[in-house]
C-alpha cells in the first residue's frame, strides 16, 4: 500500500527566500506525481505534474524534481512571495492502472513580508 | 469553460439527516472522483465514477454512503444517516476520457469542495 510523507508539516519563511518541501513515497512503482496547492477554505489546484520518466518539471518560479530510485520528490519554490502562503500537496499515482493518487497530508507554508 | 463546480459550498446537517453533494465535471470530462479531506488529515479518495458506472469504490465506507454518476446530470455523493464524524470536506475532481492504446493518465482537476458540518 502507498504510503506518502510530507516534511515539514508547516513552514514559516521570510519573503524572498527559496525553499524545499519535501514529499516522499513508499512504493516506487508510481505511473506519476503530482503537485497540488490548496488555499484555506478552497480546492486544490495543480501546480506540477512528473510523469515516471521524467526527472523534473518547471512552471515560473516552481521546479519539482522525481527521484524514483529513492522514492522522493521535491518541490522548488524560488524568491518566495506572501502569495505563495498555502498549503502544497503531494500525490503519487501508483502504477497498475490505478487513476487513484495518495495523498501526503501537505506543507501548510506561511511566506511573511 | 468553466472549471469543476460543486455544490452547496456549505452543508449543514442534524444527526440522522440525508446530505447529498453534487459534482459537475468539467466540459468533456467522463470521469469524476470523490475524495474526503477530515480535519488535520490528509485527502483520501472515496470513489472513481464514469458515466453510469463505479469503477472503484474502494475507499468508501461500507454503509451510509453512495455515489452515482448518472448518464445526464451531476453525480451525487449521498451520506444517509449522517453522524458528527462526517464532518469534512469533500472534494470532487474530473479527469477527461483516456482512449483505448494509450497509457496516459490525464491530471485530475478539482472542485472548491462541499463543506459538511453534522450538527
Amino acid at each position: 500500500k502507498q504510503e506518502v510523507t510530507q516534511i515539514p508539516a508547516a513552514l514559516s519563511v521570510p519573503e524572498g527566500e527559496n525553499l524545499v518541501l519535501n514529499c516522499s513515497f513508499t512504493d516506487s512503482a508510481i505511473y506519476n506525481l503530482q503537485w497540488f496547492r490548496q488555499d484555506p477554505g478552497k480546492g486544490l489546484t495543480s501546480l506540477l505534474l512528473i510523469q515516471s520518466s521524467q526527472r523534473e518539471q518547471t512552471s515560473g518560479r516552481l521546479n519539482a524534481s522525481l527521484d524514483k530510485s529513492s522514492g522522493r520528490s521535491t518541490l522548488y519554490i524560488a524568491a518566495s512571495q506572501p502569495g505563495d502562503s498555502a498549503t502544497y500537496l503531494c500525490a503519487a499515482h501508483t502504477s497498475g492502472g490505478s487513476y487513484i493518487p495518495t495523498f501526503g497530508r501537505g506543507t501548510s507554508l506561511i511566506v511573511h513580508p | 469553460n468553466a472549471g469543476v463546480m460543486q455544490n452547496p459550498r456549505h452543508l449543514v446537517r442534524r444527526r440522522g439527516q440525508e446530505a447529498r453533494l453534487r459534482c459537475s465535471p468539467m466540459k468533456g470530462h467522463s470521469h469524476v472522483y470523490w475524495y474526503r479531506q477530515l480535519p488535520e488529515e490528509g485527502l483520501k479518495f472515496m470513489v472513481y465514477l464514469q458515466k453510469e458506472n463505479i469503477i472503484d469504490e474502494s475507499g468508501m465506507p461500507k454503509e451510509r454512503f453512495s455515489a452515482e454518476f448518472p448518464k445526464e446530470g451531476p453525480s451525487i455523493l449521498r451520506i444517509q444517516q449522517v453522524v458528527r464524524g462526517d464532518s469534512a470536506a469533500y472534494f470532487c475532481a474530473s479527469s477527461p476520457p483516456t482512449f483505448p492504446g494509450t497509457t496516459i493518465r490525464n491530471t485530475q482537476y478539482f472542485g472548491p469542495g462541499t463543506r459538511l458540518t453534522v450538527l
